[in-house]
């Protein structure tokens, strides 16, 4: 089945520096590839994806990037807040439509202000 | 629009005990979808629902059941419980219109579970 490894584990920024979080995936026919932010204490939240055709995407501060040869997408934010401190989730859908995403261990950001 | 909800928010049970999970939406979404989330291991699907009337395991379905009662409301029981469940468990739902998997996955608040 799928596998999906999220590299670092904790990350650690000084406000307004950048931050990238990176995926592995291990089904090269996998098409989906949302991130999820999850505050302390709070639910995961939807805050960017992308799609298999598509190399990049951009909201305003964060972006992601897809290599879908090296099967790895990247998650990147610019100027960071103090707010963007949480815990932040690569997933994968996998090619059988059988809707189930397979998520990453996670990575703790903290940007120190 | 509550979105989606869960209850209840806490519990703590014996080893051995059994419960029930609850979980509703009110966004008409036709998947739903129970995860567990452990410190260091991310969400880990246990059971989903692509459609009312169908369940199907996901990656650790061992000790769980669920139920999809109506398109609204999907359960996960836990019949004898163990102290490798304590866990927070989250409910999700997504739309999946047309036959699209890339629809969001929309969180309950999840739910933090106890064994002793």
């Amino acid at each position: 089945g799928e596998n999906v490894e999220q590299h670092p584990s904790t990350l650690s920024v000084q406000e307004g520096d950048s931050a990238v979080i990176k995926c592995t995936y291990s089904d090269s026919a996998s098409n989906y590839f949302p991130w999820y932010k999850q505050e302390l204490g709070k639910r995961p939240q939807l805050i960017i994806d992308i799609r298999s055709n598509v190399g990049e995407k951009k909201d305003q501060r964060i972006a992601v990037t897809l290599n879908k040869t090296a099967k790895h997408f990247s998650l990147h934010i610019t100027e960071t807040q103090p707010e963007d401190s949480a815990v932040y989730f690569c997933a994968v859908l996998g090619w059988d439509s059988s809707y189930k995403l397979i998520f990453g261990s996670g990575t703790r950001l903290l940007v120190r202000p | 629009n509550a979105g989606v909800t869960q209850t209840p928010k806490f519990q703590v049970l014996k080893t051995g005990q059994s419960m029930t999970l609850q979980c509703a939406q009110d966004m008409n979404h036709n998947s739903m979808y129970w995860y567990r989330q452990d410190p260091g291991m991310g969400l880990r699907l246990i059971y989903y629902s692509a459609s009312e009337g169908t369940t199907d395991k996901g990656e650790v379905p061992n000790g769980y059941n669920v139920s999809r009662l109506n398109k609204r409301e999907f359960s996960l029981r836990l019949e004898s419980a163990a102290p490798s469940q304590t866990s927070v468990y989250f409910c999700a739902s997504s739309a999946r219109t047309s036959g699209r998997a890339e629809e969001t996955q929309y969180f309950g608040p999840g739910t933090r579970l106890l064994v002793l």
